[in-house]
């Protein structure tokens, strides 16, 4: 059981160039989620999908832009990227309100 | 926009003692639960608390929360090497929300 997989692993952006992060999981989850991770600052949300259709903003999402492609699917996008935007991204699901989060082993993304 | 505030942001104490790490809010959560995450890794769940008052042991894990559900505390009673981590709370609602964290260093 794969759980909530994630690619790439490692990515190396120039400023001003694009790229989509993919997120899948084989749990049958509701809910999806994108965030990211920066030293001393915790994990910050930056969009999720309550359920297959549905997208909505976290706490920072400006930069970003997501896509709920199917019920197993969540995507992240940068359209130009910022060396602010380096960070390790996590993508995480959930059945439930009260259910816990299931995450991926993260992206760890570089721009320059 | 709902905050959660955990301290100490660092720890960092010899094996065998005792050691108490907390989560504050100034918002009601239905519930909140403690991660621990491990360097190159995702976070785990360690628990979930859900009625005010509750404690919860996990082995030589205690958790309470409080009794209006705005706060919460992590207890780690004679800490191992294997301890050593990032803990993060998160409050649950629709989005689930997390604190900086406290990143623990235990010393044999």
């Amino acid at each position: 059981n794969a759980g909530v997989t994630q690619t790439p692993k490692f990515q190396v952006l120039k400023t001003g160039q694009s790229m989509t992060l993919q997120c899948a999981q084989d749990m049958n989850h509701n809910s999806m989620y994108w965030y990211r991770q920066d030293p001393g600052m915790g994990l910050r949300l930056i969009y999720y999908s309550a359920s297959e259709g549905t997208t909505d903003k976290g706490e920072v999402p400006n930069g970003y832009n997501v896509s709920r492609l199917n019920k197993r699917e969540f995507s992240l996008r940068l359209e130009s990227a910022a060396p602010s935007q380096t960070s390790v991204y996590f993508c995480a699901s959930r059945r439930g309100v009260d259910s816990p989060l299931h995450f991926g082993n993260g992206t760890r993304l570089t721009v320059t | 926009t709902q905050l959660l505030e955990q301290s100490p942001q660092f720890l960092s104490i010899q094996e065998g003692e005792n050691l108490t790490v907390y989560c504050n809010s100034s918002s009601v959560f239905s519930s909140l639960q403690w991660y621990r995450q491990e360097p190159g890794e995702g976070p785990v769940l360690l628990v979930t608390v859900v009625t005010g008052g509750e404690v919860k042991k996990l082995k030589r894990l205690t958790f309470q929360f409080g009794d209006a559900r705005k706060d919460s505390s992590l207890h780690i009673t004679a800490a191992q090497p294997g301890d050593t981590g990032l803990y993060l709370c998160a409050g649950a609602g629709d989005k689930i929300i997390f604190g900086k964290g406290t990143r623990l260093h235990i010393l044999p």
